[in-house]
């Protein structure tokens, strides 16, 4: 069964760095585009970015664009997002997604990790 | 602000026919299809219909989308306890070359 456990989050100092891990099981992640998706507290869903299968296009939300980086290893199944400079706006519970290419659908999530930014 | 337009909610009783809309522009909806998530209290979202109007494999025929230029509906009938959910719209946008999320609809069943 195809499964996404995500990783990494924790309670950080506002100008702080976290990485976020997200582990594929039940299917080769190689294949697929991938997303982070966020959740505030009580908010809706907020797209973070997305990088191609082999990783050579990546795409950013301009609220996130400068200060995070969304990598992948293909050969450890694993997905990152490299989150620098943080702010307390960037509380949220952190997804990551599935797609068949950048552009389509997400059509499997993880359970999501949640990211306290807070001094 | 969310770039896509939705109700904040949306009611109705068992059995009945609702649609929940999702407004946007000519760089999103208009060219590119739209998607809509549910999301069950404290869960993950999951893909409820695809490519404007495709479901995935286990979502019931109960849910369906359409779309017009630039907005799209789902609509749910025969309305059911279970469905008592958050429902979010997204569609690829040309301009932001990125994903734009609707801001979601709170569906209660009455």
């Amino acid at each position: 069964q195809e499964q996404l456990v995500e990783s990494g989050g924790g309670v950080v100092q506002p100008g702080r760095s976290l990485r976020l891990s997200c582990v594929a099981s039940g299917f080769t992640l190689s294949t697929y585009a991938m997303h982070w998706v966020r959740q505030a507290p009580g908010k809706g869903l907020e797209w973070v970015a997305v990088i191609s299968y082999d990783g050579t296009n990546k795409y950013y939300a301009d609220s996130v664009k400068g200060r995070f980086t969304i990598s992948r290893d293909n050969s450890k199944n694993t997905l990152y997002l490299q989150m620098n400079s943080l702010r307390e706006e960037d509380t949220a519970v952190y997804y990551c997604a599935s797609a068949l290419v950048v552009a389509a659908a997400f059509d499997y999530w993880g359970q999501g990790t949640l990211v306290t930014v807070s001094s | 602000q969310s770039v896509l337009t939705q109700p904040p909610s949306a009611s109705g009783t068992p059995g009945q026919r609702i649609t929940i809309s999702c407004s946007g522009s000519g760089s999103n909806i208009e060219s590119n299809t739209i998607n809509w998530y549910l999301q069950l209290p404290g869960a993950a979202p999951k893909l409820l219909i695809y490519g404007n109007n495709q479901r995935p494999s286990g979502v019931p025929d109960r849910f369906s989308g359409s779309k017009s230029g630039t907005s799209a509906s789902l609509a749910i009938s025969g309305l059911q306890s279970e469905d008592e959910a958050d429902y979010y719209c997204a569609a690829w946008d040309d301009s932001l070359n990125g994903w734009v999320f609707g801001g979601g609809t709170k569906l209660t069943v009455l």
